[in-house]
């Protein structure tokens, strides 16, 4: 089963522009996680925002959350080229396991 | 700390042939993950595991077996490969449960 679906599929911005993602979800959760992954690497993971907190930041990544539309956003601020990737959410589905979305392919044009 | 590292990287095999994939972590981690990924399928949970000696179905178990004798490692095998399973395949590890995952470089499988 795909909890998260992200949207847009592919995203394709100019260097120094932002970049926003979305993820819907379908059941509660107790926090959702998002990931980037470079072509042809593994999952590293960016951030988690817990399901009581709404909005999270780490350098120029900046979560939100909103748990009564079962959505969340990643944006991405002054994107530079090394931003291209693809970009995963990923929700825990009871106690023990993760489901991760389809992802969005997100290339920065300089 | 090497983190998670997946042997091998890459493999062809025959429809019928059998491998096992090896994936092995030095974080202590007690929670590990096999994953596949395709073209435009995100990643679908293969097997898991919450500890040592255990192992648990995910979404897409069918034509895979696991075990995972020692902590630190968990093994992938597939018995009679077939082409649907061609296929990257990614291992985690994980410190909590649903907790944040750290992953492997991936093993890029080609069944012919």
């Amino acid at each position: 089963s795909q909890q998260g679906e992200e949207d847009p599929q592919a995203l394709s911005i100019q260097e120094g522009e932002n970049a926003t993602m979305n993820c819907s979800y379908k059941t509660s959760i107790n926090n959702l996680q998002w990931y980037r992954q470079n072509s042809g690497r593994g999952l590293v993971h960016l951030i988690l925002i817990r399901s009581n907190e709404r909005e999270k930041h780490s350098g120029r990544l900046r979560v939100t959350l909103d748990t009564s539309k079962k959505s969340s956003s990643l944006l991405i601020t002054a994107s530079r080229a090394a931003d291209t990737a693809s970009y995963f959410c990923a929700t825990d589905e009871g106690a023990q396991k993760l489901v991760f979305g389809q992802g969005t392919r997100l290339t920065i044009n300089p | 700390n090497a983190g998670v590292t997946q042997t091998p990287k890459f493999r062809v095999l025959k429809t019928g042939q059998s491998m096992t994939l090896l994936c092995a972590q030095d974080m202590n981690h007690e929670y590990m993950y096999w994953y596949r990924q395709d073209p435009g399928m995100g990643l679908r949970l293969i097997h898991y595991s919450v500890g040592e000696g255990t192992t648990a179905k995910g979404e897409v178990p069918d034509g895979y077996n696991v075990s995972r004798l020692k902590k630190q490692n968990f093994l992938l095998g597939l018995e009679s490969a077939a082409p649907s399973q061609t296929s990257v395949y990614f291992c985690a590890s994980s410190p909590t449960p649903a907790g944040e995952q750290y992953f492997g470089p991936g093993t890029r499988l080609t069944v012919t």
